[in-house]
């Protein structure tokens, strides 16, 4: 199994450009999640869904969006990168409530 | 709001040492504590969890103490090997509530 996977792992942005940072599990889990994770400032959720066609916000969901269409996908979408999201993304999937993640390899976003 | 406060942010300990890494929690609701480990340029990968009808869980090397009234649990790592260098997350979460909530991360490097 890949578990969950992430694409791309770098990408530089300019400043105003948009992107869609993508996100896939093939476990059949039900909870997905994005978080950001900069330095000495741990793991900071931005959004997340229970299922799909369902999202919610998180602690950070400014300057983002996600959709969930299928149980497999979570893409994360930046609309007109700022400086400001220079940071370490990191998708995650659960089977439920209290049991473990799963998290991906991470992409590593600059914007200039 | 942070909801899991964790110290120490970085800890530098001799091979065959007990680092010893501590989580403080507000939401008497949790009731499900996590520890991730992270290795650079990966995502966190689950290393141990307890639920509080336990004070103490050992896997291994690895122990997580709880101490409920508190509202306080931690990681100890016996033994410990150049290999364990890595970032150690704690988290919470309780049934109900579908977001992990981490701590900041504390940067364990073990010296030979």
């Amino acid at each position: 199994n890949a578990g969950v996977t992430q694409t791309p792992k770098f990408r530089i942005l300019k400043i105003g450009q948009s992107m869609t940072l993508q996100c896939t599990q093939d476990m059949n889990h039900n909870y997905m999640y994005w978080y950001r994770q900069d330095p000495g400032m741990g793991l900071k959720l931005i959004y997340y869904s229970v299922g799909a066609g369902i999202t919610d916000k998180g602690e950070v969901p400014n300057g983002y969006n996600v959709s969930r269409s299928t149980t497999e996908d979570f893409p994360l979408r930046l609309e007109l990168a700022a400086p400001s999201q220079t940071s370490v993304y990191f998708c995650a999937s659960t089977w439920g409530a209290n049991t473990e993640a799963f998290f991906g390899q991470g992409t590593r976003l600059t914007v200039v | 709001q942070q909801q899991v406060k964790q110290s120490p942010q970085s800890l530098i300990v001799q091979k065959g040492g007990i680092p010893i890494i501590n989580c403080a929690y507000e939401n008497t609701a949790f009731d499900y504590f996590p520890w991730y480990q992270q290795f650079p340029g990966k995502g966190p990968a689950l290393l141990i969890a307890i639920r509080p009808d336990v004070s103490e869980k050992k896997e291994g090397r690895f122990t997580i103490s709880f101490n409920k009234s508190a509202k306080q649990f931690s990681l100890h790592i016996m033994d410990s090997q150049p290999g364990d260098s890595a970032t150690y997350f704690c988290a919470a979460s309780n049934v109900g509530n579908e977001k992990l909530t981490f701590g900041t991360g504390t940067r364990l490097t073990i010296i030979p």
